[in-house]
């Protein structure tokens, strides 16, 4: 596709459950980003990957959050046992290089623990 | 220190004046630098990206980058009403990670 793409787009589970969000970046891009944006608030990091290495994972909230890249391309993240903390919109965003080019976000997937 | 620090706001402007949108950030290493525009209930959208000290005008849009002083400023001349959103000033630091700002709330006085 032409651009990030990132699904589900809404998700509501249960306390408790376990979650995967997907990110598709653009092709050829070699940099991914995580963020979580909770309602009102600004961008939290959580990952970035280069490839399929994630050189900084300094912003994962906990234990229970994991991410992964495969083949360079597609990314899931990864949330156990979730919490109603854990509720916001999850942003994905992928750039060409990871300096000097422009990162371009999907449209997020928007989680709420019930 | 924050890594990214903007003026939350809101900063309000007139119609058809200039709005001026400052950040600055923290990582003396930081190498990339980018305003984001974000309407409420959508993602950001990239509007302008500068490297290198000085001006970079797209449109009624102009960057403008200090680094001896760590400072990144957006101005919008003409404002219009579709301009009133949250801007976020980006930076990707000297570890590559992408850093955002919490953002300054533009609005529109009509």
């Amino acid at each position: 596709g032409a651009g990030v793409s990132q699904s589900p787009s809404n998700k509501v589970t249960e306390k408790g459950k376990d979650v995967e969000l997907r990110c598709d970046p653009i092709s050829g891009h070699t940099a991914l980003y995580w963020y979580r944006q909770s309602l009102g608030q600004g961008l939290e990091f959580l990952i970035y990957f280069q490839g399929n290495s994630a050189p900084d994972k300094s912003g994962l909230p906990s234990d229970r959050f994991s991410a992964e890249r495969t083949g360079g391309s597609v990314s899931t993240l990864t949330i156990q046992r979730t919490q109603q903390e854990d509720s916001a919109v999850y942003l994905c965003a992928s750039s060409l290089e990871p300096v000097n080019t422009e990162a371009f976000f999907g449209q997020g997937t928007r989680l709420t623990v019930v | 220190q924050k890594e990214v620090e903007q003026n939350s706001g809101p900063l309000s402007v007139p119609e058809g004046a200039i709005a001026s949108l400052n950040c600055t950030y923290s990582d003396r290493g930081s190498q990339s630098f980018f305003w984001y525009r974000q309407y409420s209930g959508k993602s950001p959208e990239l509007i302008m990206s500068i490297y290198s000290n000085g001006d970079k005008e797209d449109g009624r849009f102009t960057a403008q980058l200090n680094k001896a002083s760590q400072y990144v400023s957006l101005l919008i001349r003409d404002s219009q009403p579709s301009d009133s959103a949250t801007y976020l000033c980006a930076v990707i630091n000297s570890n590559y990670k992408l850093t955002f700002g919490k953002g300054t709330l533009l609005t529109m006085n009509p």
